[in-house]
């Protein structure tokens, strides 16, 4: 079965920072992976997803995530920190045999402080 | 155009009642999704409807149901309440259901006392 697992519940960046989320699958190779982010008292947003075509995923809001199968990670950067970025962020993997049923991970709050 | 919708956005509740949350997908959207956010953790999915027929099932008791109305509206029922269903129930809405593209709702708070 897919699982993805978050590291760190928590990220604290000063603005203008690099910001590094982490997130490692289970060892099957996954079809498709997501990061998603959920400001305040909102839904979720499609950050960006990776579809086997590239490793390097551009998504919004200039962040981008790199698929590596040896580490079986899919690390969530973005170069310069903005105030806006403060979010939960959230890695996600579709359910084995199902299309849009995603098994998510814990989530990461990011905080980025001036 | 609208996004998904979903109604109420907060609603209390006590132990053993009852309760409906509704969601209306984008227009023309055919599928939709229901997740449960706890309070700390990532969503974890309850149900998936298209064309007014089940199409998944996540891991969760018989106290969940769902349906899907022929306009492509949603309800997740909940009977007998615990303090445990505490939770953000998120509703999702894609155009089929054979994609990987969806879009969440706001949510609907839901609090069990």
């Amino acid at each position: 079965a897919q699982s993805v697992t978050q590291l760190g519940s928590h990220v604290s960046v000063s603005e203008g920072a690099l910001v590094l989320l982490r997130c490692n699958y289970s060892s099957s190779v996954p079809p498709y992976l997501f990061w998603y982010v959920q400001y305040p008292n909102q839904g979720l947003q499609l950050l960006l997803k990776y579809t086997s075509a590239a490793t390097l995923v551009k998504g919004i809001n200039g962040f981008e995530a790199e698929f590596k199968k040896s580490e079986t990670s899919f690390h969530l950067t973005k170069p310069s920190a903005h105030m806006s970025d403060a979010a939960e962020y959230f890695c996600a993997v579709p359910i084995s045999g199902g299309y849009n049923k995603l098994i998510f991970g814990a989530g990461t709050r990011l905080a980025v402080h001036p | 155009d609208a996004g998904v919708t979903q109604s109420p956005t907060h609603l209390i509740k006590t132990r053993g009642q009852h309760v409906t949350l509704r969601c209306s997908p984008i227009s023309g959207h055919k599928s939709v999704s229901w997740y449960q956010q706890v309070l700390g953790q990532g969503p974890q999915f309850i149900f998936q409807y298209y064309e007014k027929e089940e199409r998944g099932r996540g891991n969760f008791p018989d106290r969940f149901s769902a349906r899907q109305f022929p306009n492509y509206s949603s309800e997740l029922n909940v009977n007998a309440l615990l303090l445990g269903d505490s939770a953000l129930y998120l509703c999702a809405s894609s155009l089929r259901v054979q994609t990987y593209e969806q879009y969440f709702g706001p949510g609907t708070r839901l609090t069990v006392t």
